[in-house]
């Protein structure tokens, strides 16, 4: 039973609209969530994330949105680049689980020009 | 400071054969872990080490071994590698607020 979810296995978008990727969580006890960012034939390279405690946090292009009671966060990216397409990953951690981070399968994002 | 580094980048076996996947961190991180990834499958949790001499398996321990050589060392073993293991392999360590960084991976396949 997969406890984070991403739902959309692919977007695409317009370069400088807005992207938006979506991810969902099913455990309540997920203390701290992050997004990675992974470009074919490298590994993933972290991107941004948010405390539990927390609602927002932005960096530059890219802001993180986390909706407790809903059990759902956003990744927001402004204004979209083509250098942007890539596949991102959300992840969570759950304090009582032993620095492991619970993956979720990825979103392929293209940005055309 | 080259961060999380492997060996081999690339890497072809026959059924039944071993190797060795190296992994290397210059962070001074605690934890490291190593990971494979398939297509759709995401990234699998293979085994992990929270810290200098523990290692705990994750989700796809089967057909795998680690050691923890030292706090800077984590190494992947494949005794008798089967085609069933042919992915991309990334090796990963934890900084702060269980923030991981990746190395570039390791692609095997298995014949």
């Amino acid at each position: 039973d997969q406890q984070v979810k991403q739902n959309s296995p692919s977007l695409s978008v317009q370069e400088g609209r807005i992207s938006i990727l979506n991810c969902d969580y099913t455990n309540s006890m997920f203390d701290y969530f992050l997004w990675y960012k992974k470009y074919p034939a490298e590994g993933p390279t972290f991107l941004i994330s948010i405390s539990s405690i927390k609602d927002k946090n932005e960096d530059g292009r890219f802001t993180v949105f986390l909706n407790k009671s809903a059990k759902h966060l956003s990744l927001h990216i402004v204004p979209s680049q083509p250098g942007d397409s890539a596949v991102y990953f959300c992840a969570a951690h759950n304090a009582g689980n032993n620095r492991k981070l619970i993956w979720g399968l990825g979103t392929s994002l293209a940005v055309n020009p | 400071n080259a961060g999380v580094t492997q060996t081999p980048k690339f890497q072809v076996l026959k059924t039944g054969q071993s190797m060795t996947l190296q992994c290397a961190q210059d962070m001074n991180h605690n934890s490291m872990y190593w990971y494979r990834q398939d297509p759709g499958m995401g990234l699998r949790l293979i085994y992990y080490s929270a810290s200098e001499g523990t290692t705990d398996k994750g989700e796809v321990p089967n057909g795998y071994n680690v050691s923890r050589l030292n706090k800077r060392e984590f190494s992947l073993r494949l005794e008798s590698a089967a085609p069933s293991q042919t992915s991309v392999y990334f090796c990963a360590s934890g900084g702060y607020q269980e923030t991981q960084y990746f190395g570039p991976g390791t692609r095997l396949l298995v014949l």
